[in-house]
C-alpha cells in the first residue's frame, strides 16, 4: 500500500536558520504530493503541492521538489521565523489504485527567536 | 468564500453513549473524508465519499462507528456507544476530486468521560 515517512520531530531552529524537513513515500501510480500545516490551535491548511515528477511547489518562502527517482518531497526553507513554529504534514494522494490519502505522522518545527 | 465548517467544536459526553458530528464541505467539493487526530499523533484516515459512489469505509475501526453523506453536501459521523480510546478531534476534509487538495475544517473535539 501506499506510505509516506516524515522525519521525526521535534526540530527545534534559531531564527533565520535553514530548514529541511525530510519527506519520502510510497506509492503506486503517479501520486500528488502535499506539505500541509498546522499552527498551534488551528486546523491543518495546504502549504504547498506538486502533481508531477520535477514540479515544485513553493509557498510563503518554502519550497518542495517532486523527486520521483529517489521518491522524496523534502520541505525547505532559507531563513525561518518564529511565526514558522508549527507542525508539518507530508501527503500523498494517489490516482488509480486506492484513492485513500496518505499522511505522515507530522514533524513538529520549534523557532526561538 | 465560506470553508469547511464542522459542528460541534466540542462534545463531551459520558461512556456508552452514542455521538454525532457534523461537517459541511465546501460547495461543488465532491470529495468529503473524515480523520482522527489523537493527542501527539498523526491524521488516522477513518472514511471518505466521492459524489454518488460507494463510500471507502475501510478505515472505520469497529462497527460502532458509522457515516453518512447526504445529498452529496453534508456528513455526519456517528459513535455508538462511545468509549474512552474515543476520545480525539475528529477531523473533516473536502476536495474538489478525490486526488485533489484538501480543505480542513476546525474539527471536533471529543472527550468521553
Amino acid at each position: 500500500g501506499n506510505s509516506v515517512t516524515q522525519m521525526e520531530g521535534p526540530v527545534t531552529l534559531s531564527e533565520e536558520a535553514f530548514l529541511t524537513i525530510n519527506c519520502t513515500y510510497t506509492a503506486t501510480g503517479y501520486p500528488s504530493l502535499f506539505w500541509y500545516v498546522q499552527y498551534p490551535g488551528e486546523g491543518l491548511q495546504l502549504l504547498l503541492k506538486a502533481t508531477k515528477a520535477d514540479d515544485k511547489g513553493s509557498n510563503k518562502g518554502f519550497e518542495a521538489t517532486y523527486r520521483k527517482e529517489t521518491t522524496s518531497f523534502h520541505l525547505e526553507k532559507g531563513s525561518v521565523q518564529v511565526s514558522d513554529s508549527a507542525v508539518y504534514f507530508c501527503a500523498l494522494s494517489a490516482s488509480g489504485g486506492s484513492y485513500i490519502p496518505t499522511f505522515g505522522r507530522g514533524t513538529s518545527l520549534i523557532v526561538h527567536p | 468564500g465560506a470553508g469547511v465548517s464542522q459542528s460541534p467544536s466540542n462534545k463531551v459526553t459520558e461512556k456508552g453513549k452514542d455521538v454525532e458530528l457534523r461537517c459541511d464541505p465546501i460547495s461543488g467539493h465532491t470529495a468529503l473524508y473524515w480523520y482522527r487526530q489523537s493527542l501527539g499523533q498523526g491524521l488516522e484516515f477513518l472514511i471518505y465519499f466521492q459524489g454518488n459512489s460507494a463510500p471507502d469505509k475501510s478505515g472505520l475501526p469497529s462497527d460502532r462507528f458509522s457515516a453518512e453523506r447526504t445529498g452529496g453536501s453534508v456528513s455526519t459521523l456517528t459513535i455508538q456507544r462511545t468509549q474512552q480510546e474515543d476520545s480525539a478531534v475528529y477531523l473533516c476534509a473536502s476536495s474538489l476530486e478525490l486526488w485533489y487538495e484538501q480543505y480542513f475544517g476546525p474539527g471536533t473535539r471529543l472527550t468521553v468521560t
